[in-house]
């Protein structure tokens, strides 16, 4: 099984702060990654995928770049509806594998 | 609008079953492979299984392998998981989603809470 190693596990951050999350798979993934938003209670929402391309009618400041084995999702200027927590998943092979997952907090 | 919506969830004791139902609207299951997802309270996302568009072909993680059956009914436009042999670490909230033309979920359900305890 590919492993996802997502970093870090939480942060703090504060309105208007760049924010940066790692990913790492266990091997190459070529660019078969994905970013989910999730909010509690809620269910995830794609955010970024083919690592690097933003869904539709998420905001430009979220931006994900990264092939191989190493991705990372950028939140350019942290919004309040941004705090969340936010997971990297890799669709290369199956099983499909997410990250641990990154809190975002203030 | 796509929408999917389970169903199912609830208290259930060790050693008992259960079925969920995803029920898609919006979209025509029939073309799509379809996943299901759990998330154990306070915890990550785990991927449990893929149904290609015939349903035909299951992929099954280990730690259900055996105890779930994946299954789709196209003219019903729903995805059903019959539970068996639930173990109190089953608990967890199971979502359905929708693997979208890039190969990944393009949308995903609200989804429903199984709760094994005694």
């Amino acid at each position: 099984d590919i492993q996802m190693t997502q970093s870090p596990s939480s942060l703090s951050a504060s309105l208007g702060d760049r924010v940066t999350i790692t990913c790492r798979a266990s091997q190459g993934i070529s660019s078969n990654l994905g970013w989910y938003q999730q909010k509690p209670g809620k269910a995830p929402k794609r955010l970024i995928f083919s690592a690097s391309s933003l869904q539709s009618g998420v905001p430009s400041r979220f931006s994900g770049s990264g092939s191989g084995t190493e991705f990372t999702l950028t939140i350019s200027s942290l919004q309040p509806e941004d705090f969340a927590t936010y997971y990297c998943l890799q669709y290369n092979s199956f099983p499909w594998t997410f990250g641990q997952g990154t809190k975002v907090e203030i | 609008e796509v929408q999917l919506v389970e169903s199912g969830g609830g208290l259930v004791q060790p050693g008992g079953s259960l079925r969920l139902s995803c029920a898609a609207s919006g979209f025509t299951i029939s073309s799509f492979s379809m996943d299901w997802v759990r998330q154990a309270p306070g915890k990550g996302l785990v991927w449990l299984s893929r149904i290609t568009i015939d349903g035909s072909i299951t992929i099954n993680a280990d730690s259900v392998k055996g105890r779930f059956t994946f299954s789709r009914d196209n003219a019903k436009n729903t995805l059903f998981v019959q539970m068996n042999s639930l173990r109190v670490e089953d608990t967890a909230v199971y979502y359905c989603g929708r693997v979208g033309g890039y190969n990944d979920f393009d949308h995903w359900g609200q989804g429903t809470l199984v709760t094994v305890s005694s």
